[in-house]
């Protein structure tokens, strides 16, 4: 079976600080991906990556960046948290072809104070 | 930019009912709909999935009824259980892109004794 680990499942951040949420898959996959997670609004998209190095902005990548320097690791970075970015933070992994969906992490609930 | 609707947000069905989820989507570039049950503090799992050549697909007590016309689709649960208990997501997928899922807003299951 596919695992992808986050690294952290709960966190409590300061505003303004640079928060690193980290994401390792073990699959050999070379599509990662970051949602967020809120009540009401589903699963958004923040950045995807098709493979090393590359990345490319989702639906709402306001306020993040990521790095993907290795393949089996994708980070999502907060640059300066705030308080409107205290969600559920998911990473899933793909591999290329039809027919084929996500494998999800357990994800990191993040909160800003 | 919502391009999957989910409906009900909440449902709330006895043990041994059917449960009914409904989906509509607006891209009729996608080719694969995959639903997701999230259970909490886990991530999305996939559940089942069908393509827009088959009209529904069953998986022991779980169904989908795809209407390619209407672009809708939805998940039926017969028998449910209180292990049902979730949340469900559907979603959408054009797999000659950028492999990107575009989710539902999600329903919340509860299955009562």
């Amino acid at each position: 079976d596919v695992k992808v680990t986050q690294s952290s499942r709960y966190l409590v951040k300061r505003t303004g600080e640079k928060v690193f949420l980290e994401c390792v898959q073990d699959m050999d996959h070379e599509n990662m991906f970051w949602y967020r997670q809120d009540p009401g609004l589903g699963l958004r998209l923040i950045y995807f990556s098709y493979d090393v190095k590359m990345k490319e902005k989702g639906d709402i990548p306001e306020g993040y960046s990521v790095s993907r320097e290795k393949k089996e690791r994708f980070s999502l970075i907060l640059e300066s948290a705030s308080t409107n970015q205290t969600s559920m933070y998911l990473c899933a992994s793909r591999t290329p072809g039809q027919y084929r969906g996500y494998t999800f992490g357990s994800g990191t609930r993040l909160t800003v104070v | 930019q919502q391009q999957v609707k989910q409906s009900p947000q909440s449902l709330i069905v006895q043990k041994g009912g059917i449960s009914i989820i409904n989906c509509a989507y607006e891209n009729t570039a996608f080719d694969y709909f995959p639903w997701y049950q999230q259970f909490p503090g886990k991530g999305p799992a996939l559940l089942i999935a069908i393509r827009p050549d088959v009209s529904e697909k069953k998986e022991g007590r779980f169904t989908i009824s795809f209407n390619k016309s209407a672009k809708q689709f939805s998940l039926h649960i017969m028998d449910s259980q209180p292990g049902d208990s979730a949340t469900y997501f559907c979603a959408g997928l054009n797999t000659g892109t950028a492999s990107k899922l575009t989710f539902g807003t999600g329903t919340r299951l509860q299955v009562t004794l």
